[in-house]
């Protein structure tokens, strides 16, 4: 099945520096990766996702960026403020046949300093 | 406002006693899925329902039940029979029954076994 890695697991930035949190995913066939952001004592919630066919899609201040060929995709948050600081987790997961799963990774806990 | 509710928000159990969490949608999503939450492991799936009266098992289901008796409900069971129940529960739906489409969570219920 599907396997996805996250790095890294913890990630302290200053208030408005950039922050980037990548993720592998093992395989070839998956083409959505979501990006979830969690609060304290909150549901997750999707904040941008992105598809195979595309290389990079950019929200505001977030942005992903995939590269297929190397199995990876990445987060990009720029200008960073503190209500940025929460754990993000990648996913990943394939369409058709009978797959209903989305593979998580283990989670960032994101930290913006003041 | 549509969104998906879980209660109780917290939950304390004797060992020996099953537990039964509620979730409930209100967005008419045919998908609805129950994950376990625990720090430093991410988002696991332990059932899915694609349609009513009809749900899957996913990675962790053992010592779990679930029923999908009508569209907006999905409530979990944590028997006895789960070996390590404490940990943070969330339901989620959406409304694709594929895995390639956003996941709306609910706020999640904390399960703690006294």
């Amino acid at each position: 099945g599907e396997n996805v890695e996250q790095h890294p697991s913890t990630l302290s930035v200053q208030e408005g520096d950039s922050a980037v949190i990548k993720c592998t995913y093992s395989d070839s066939a998956s083409n959505y990766f979501p990006w979830y952001k969690q609060e304290l004592g909150k549901g997750p919630q999707l904040i941008i996702d992105i598809r195979s066919n595309v290389g990079e899609k950019k929200d505001q201040r977030i942005a992903v960026t995939l590269n297929k060929t190397a199995k990876h995709f990445s987060l990009h948050i720029t200008e960073t403020q503190p209500e940025d600081s929460a754990v993000y987790f990648c996913a990943a997961s394939k369409s058709g046949g009978s797959n209903y799963k989305l593979t998580f990774g283990k989670g960032t806990l994101l930290t913006v300093n003041p | 406002d549509g969104g998906i509710t879980q209660s109780p928000k917290y939950l304390f159990r004797k060992e020996g006693q099953n537990v039964t969490l509620s979730c409930e949608q209100n967005l008419n999503h045919d998908a609805m899925y129950w994950y376990r939450q625990d720090p430093g492991q991410g988002l696991r799936l332990i059932y899915y329902s694609q349609i009513v009266n009809d749900f899957q098992k996913g990675d962790i289901a053992e010592g779990y039940s679930v029923s999908r008796e009508k569209k907006e409900s999905f409530p979990l069971t944590v028997t006895s029979a789960q070996k390590n129940p404490t940990a943070f529960y969330l339901c989620a739906s959406s409304r694709d029954r594929g895995a390639t489409g956003e996941l709306f969570f609910g706020e999640g219920s904390r399960l703690t076994v006294l």
